[in-house]
Order: structure tokens, then sequence, then C-alpha cells
């Protein structure tokens, strides 16, 4: 148990379809992140938070939608999305993001997008 | 930005040390070295990090080379829970974000 609490585990969606994924940290920290794992492929930064505000968008097409009401809540918002985006989804804390502290990470949401 | 090279995986015994290398030839002197893993069905952990000096935790040591362009995670009595993709990270102090390469995929044998 990391502290950190990513919903659902798994999800699988058509391209014309809306979900949300959901990220809920306990540890207190003022930093989150979404981070994308493709298959063979290294962990992706996607976005991140620090107290509340973006501070950073990795390029990231449109169709994902970043949402942070609090420091301790992150979701990702999901429309129109194709089956390449199918990946799994990593949520990710840590007490601040502008120093040098380490990583806390939830266990993912495995995406299928058909 | 510096970047660290790590051979594609590794192989160890049970319950025999495990040296995992990482080149960072490029590393500046305020990059710190951070070690995760990523256990199978996970999310990355964090294993060990440090500047200089060698470290040492419950999981793990690193040894950092003098000149700073190498170092190695060591972990002293693998086990098969120890099977994962190992990632070594620079990352600045002043808080750039991490940025995971390849790794290292440990495999551990009975």
């Amino acid at each position: 148990e990391t502290g950190v609490t990513q919903t659902p585990r798994h999800l699988v969606m058509g391209m014309t379809n809306k979900k949300s994924l959901k990220c809920e940290q306990h540890l207190g920290h003022n930093a989150m992140y979404w981070y994308k794992q493709s298959a063979k492929k290294p962990l992706e930064l996607m976005f991140v938070y620090n107290f509340k505000e973006q501070t950073e968008n990795n390029s990231v097409p449109s169709r994902f939608s970043p949402e942070c009401p609090n420091s301790s809540h992150l979701f990702l918002h999901l429309h129109t999305l194709q089956p390449e985006d199918s990946a799994l989804y990593l949520c990710a804390s840590s007490q601040d993001s502008s120093t040098n502290e380490k990583l806390f990470f939830g266990s993912g949401t495995q995406l299928s997008v058909l | 930005d510096a970047k660290t090279t790590q051979p594609n995986s590794m192989e160890s015994n049970e319950e025999e040390p495990v040296h995992l290398p990482c080149n960072h030839s490029t590393i500046s002197g305020t990059d710190y070295i951070h070690w995760y893993r990523q256990l199978p069905s996970q999310g990355p952990e964090y294993v060990i990090h440090g500047l200089t000096s060698n470290v040492n935790n419950r999981m793990a040591s690193l040894a950092i080379a003098e000149d700073r362009k190498s170092s190695t995670l060591i972990l002293h009595r693998a086990t098969l829970r120890d099977a994962a993709v190992y990632y070594c990270i620079l990352r600045k102090d002043y808080g750039q974000n991490f940025v995971f390469g390849p790794g290292t995929r440990l495999s551990v044998l009975p």
C-alpha cells in the first residue's frame, strides 16, 4: 500500500465514450502527476500539478483532460480516445514538485480502447 | 538533459548479491542519482538516491563512482520478490521532472 489509490484498476471503452480515471492520495502531498506507460515503452510524463496548479503539460492531446480539485485528488477525463491510447495510466504524488522529493505511485489503471 | 544507460536485462540467482549498473557520463554537478523499481502489475516504487557519497538503506545500497559518471545499485541478497524493472534516473535538486528510461529487467532464478 503506497498511499496512492487509483480507480478503476481496469477500463475498457469505445472510441466514442467519455470516462474518467480517479486518483487519491492519503500522504498529505501537494504535487500529483499523471504518467502513461504503453506496452514496451518507458513511462511518459503527461501532466503535473503542484498545489492544485498545473505546472506541466507534456504536449498531451486535448482528448486527455486533467482535473485537480484539491491536493488529494486528481482526475483524468477521457474523450474520443484512439486505440493507440490503450496503456497503463499511472498516478503519482510527491511532497512538492519543485523540490527533490521522491514519487509515490499508484498501481495504475489499465485502459483498453476498442 | 543528462541521460542514463542501463543493460536491458540481467539475471541473478536467489540469495546472491546483484549489482545493477548505470552509466551517466554527461551527469552534471547538480544531478542526483535516483533508483526506482517496478514490480509486475504495479507502479514504480522508490529504492534509493544519492549525490556523491555511497548510500545504504533497508532495500539496497547505492555505490557512486568517484567521477560520478556511473553508479551501481546493489541488492545484497536477491529474493524472488526483487524481480522487477529497475530504473536509474538523474534529477536536479530543484525539482526537475523524473524522466524514466527503459530500465533493466531483473530476473531472479530460484
